[in-house]
């Protein structure tokens, strides 16, 4: 379909390894985000990148967390030197205008 | 005051009862608003938007009072399929980012 694809589906790590998360947004898509939902909880907002422009990075938790977005579509979560508590779903979404929709998510276990 | 925020409940009914939800926000600025569906395990789905004059589809209906600063959910004749987590959406910050609520819980039960 077209709608945003994310991959891994789900990914088993063993602590201290980096994982990287891959998103591939609606096409035309100007707006994609990254949040975080770990078991029972609400949605963490990570990373927000529009267009061209500077991402904001205020939601990310820690150093160990980066993203970047190619040529305005792509976008790629890189996670460092995992940690039992980054266990959780990292859902991507876009949106063109102020409706947002997501992918599937990531299912991310740090064993 | 917290950006955005929902009763968890859960909200336990029975089939075919009215359920409503609110959720308050903060940022009076605040323009677009939206409900979301959420299955367990899954991500969140778009369910409506909600519009000034309040917006209505099929068994749902979405209102919003600024003045209060709140969203309101109607669930008529609630459906056992109708059961998941229902997330309010406010966008905040000076750029759109969208802020979500923890979720309401609803169960419908035979």
């Amino acid at each position: 379909g077209a709608g945003v694809s994310q991959s891994p589906s789900n990914k088993v790590t063993e602590k201290g390894k980096d994982v990287e998360l891959r998103c591939d947004p609606i096409s035309g898509h100007t707006a994609l985000y990254w949040y975080r939902q770990s078991l029972g909880q609400g949605l963490e907002f990570l990373i927000y990148f529009q267009g061209n422009s500077a991402p904001d990075k205020s939601g990310l938790p820690s150093d160990r967390f980066s993203a970047e977005r190619t040529g305005g579509s792509v976008s790629t979560l890189t996670i460092q030197r995992t940690q039992q508590e980054d266990s959780a779903v990292y859902l991507c979404a876009s949106s063109l205008r102020n409706t947002i929709y997501f992918g599937e998510g990531s299912w991310l276990t740090v064993v | 005051r917290k950006e955005v925020e929902q009763d968890p409940g859960p909200f336990n009914v029975p089939e075919g009862a009215t359920v409503a939800f609110n959720c308050t926000y903060s940022n009076s600025a605040s323009q677009s608003f939206f409900w979301y569906r959420q299955d367990c395990r899954k991500e969140p789905k778009l369910l409506m938007s909600v519009y000034s004059s309040g917006n209505e589809d099929g068994r749902f209906t979405a209102q919003l009072n600024r003045a209060s600063q709140y969203i309101s959910l109607l669930i008529r004749d609630s459906k056992l399929s109708d059961s998941a987590t229902y997330l309010c959406v406010v966008p905040s910050g000076g750029s759109y980012i969208p802020t979500f609520g923890r979720g309401t819980s609803l169960i419908v039960h035979p």
